[in-house]
């Protein structure tokens, strides 16, 4: 089992910029989720899933926008990269029946 | 309005002595509570975790404490080691919210 996998690691983009994080995971869980981590501010989390087919917000979607079209595969998108999304990326899973997430090892973006 | 609090950034602890990271909340409908480990570069990793309905959850060295009319939460390490360097998130859920976590350094 490969677990929750990330790619790239790290990226620098330009204001204005678009581009796709990556992530996929093996464990055939229901549950994915995309959460940026910003000094001082803990994990926060932008959007999740609960399958194929069904995305939802959270705390802090404005700017990104996610797909779930396979169990495996949550793509996060930046449109328009700002500043104020330099931070670094975890995508997480879990199944539904449990609490606990499993995260990936984190995407370290930088936008100019 | 932090409804995860995490006091205190960070924390130094002598190798072999107890490490006590606390996490307070606000929210009462959370029903279950999480603690996670992070390294520097790498995702954060489940630890250990208590749901409501008790007030202590052991595993190994860890032991997390639920005081739930104080809505707050701790996790004791003991004893601490070299690789308990870290920083630890507490989590309270549903929905899912992190506090900020605390900083753990584990003094030779």
């Amino acid at each position: 089992n490969a677990g929750v996998t990330q790619t790239p690691k790290f990226q620098v983009l330009k204001t204005g910029q678009s581009m796709t994080l990556q992530c996929a995971q093996d464990m055939n869980h229901e549950y994915m989720s995309w959460y940026r981590q910003d000094p001082g501010m803990g994990l926060r989390l932008i959007h999740y899933s609960v399958g194929a087919g069904i995305t939802d917000q959270g705390e802090v979607p404005n700017g990104y926008n996610v797909s779930r079209s396979t169990t495996e595969d949550f793509p996060l998108r930046l449109l328009s990269a700002a500043p104020s999304q330099t931070s670094v990326y975890f995508c997480a899973s879990k199944t539904v029946s449990t609490d606990t997430q499993y995260f990936g090892p984190g995407t370290r973006l930088t936008v100019l | 309005d932090q409804q995860v609090k995490q006091n205190s950034p960070s924390l130094s602890v002598q190798e072999g002595r107890i490490s006590i990271l606390n996490c307070d909340y606000t929210n009462s409908m959370f029903d279950y509570f999480l603690w996670y480990k992070k390294y520097p570069a790498e995702g954060p990793t489940f630890l250990i975790s208590i749901s409501s309905i008790k007030d202590k959850n052991e595993d190994g060295r860890f032991t997390v404490f639920l005081n739930k009319s104080a809505k707050h939460l701790s996790l004791h390490i003991v004893p601490s080691q070299p690789g308990d360097s870290a920083v630890y998130f507490c989590a309270a859920t549903p929905p899912i919210i992190f506090g900020k976590g605390t900083r753990l350094h584990i003094l030779p």
